[in-house]
């Protein structure tokens, strides 16, 4: 079954330190997402990439770097994190460019930063 | 620049009763899509539309892209209805992005 697959689930980091969350893709999709979600923002967009090897800046990027290794795979990189950057992260996916290019969630991954 | 505005912020409703959610755009959207997103944090898609109106079961959602707006629909509330609701729009002037709403927190009392 066609999915986003995030990993892990949760993360706790100290602050200055290095977490690497990813994201798996089965959908065969171009675009992939990485968002934020925080109470009283909503979801913001951090980076996203249309393909293997591509970047794009979203919204709110400062502290995050992004790579996209493969289609199936975007993984988000926190070099020094800071407690700013607890939040709960969404991956997604989408077939932008379709009629019907509709966004694909995975479960999310909590990460407090101590 | 393009934004959602989403209402209402929060919403109780009795068990069999119903009500409707609403997104206004501040620009032209190519699509809007709804998501709930339920008490373990997952985002679970609703609807895609790029016009019009689609059901499913008790739920049914418009986008009326020339008048700027979306309705999520939810008739006969259950317990598993609550959650927080969000609608997401793609900017006719740039259709790689999606803007999110900041969401309508739904509670449902037995």
């Amino acid at each position: 079954e066609a999915a986003v697959t995030q990993s892990p689930r949760n993360k706790v980091t100290v602050t200055g330190g290095n977490v690497t969350l990813s994201c798996r893709q089965t959908n065969s999709h171009n675009y992939m997402y990485w968002y934020r979600q925080d109470t009283g923002h909503g979801l913001r967009l951090i980076h996203y990439s249309y393909g293997a090897g591509n970047l794009q800046i979203g919204d709110v990027p400062d502290g995050y770097k992004a790579t996209r290794t493969t289609q199936e795979d975007f993984f988000l990189l926190l070099e020094l994190a800071s407690p700013s950057q607890t939040s709960l992260y969404f991956c997604a996916s989408s077939d932008a460019g379709t009629t019907n290019s509709d966004y694909t969630f995975g479960s999310g991954t909590r990460l407090l930063v101590i | 620049g393009d934004q959602v505005e989403q209402s209402p912020s929060a919403l109780s409703l009795h068990e069999g009763t119903g009500s409707a959610l609403r997104c206004n755009f501040t620009t032209t959207m190519r699509a809007v899509q709804w998501f709930q997103q339920n008490s373990r944090g997952s985002l679970i898609n609703l609807f895609y539309l790029a016009s019009g109106t689609k059901e499913n079961g008790r739920l049914k959602s418009t986008f009326n892209s020339k008048e700027s707006y979306s309705t999520l629909h939810i008739r006969d509330a259950q317990l598993e209805d609550s959650g927080t609701y969000f609608c997401a729009a793609r900017p006719s002037s740039n259709t790689n992005k999606v803007v999110f709403g900041t969401g309508t927190r739904l509670q449902v009392l037995p």
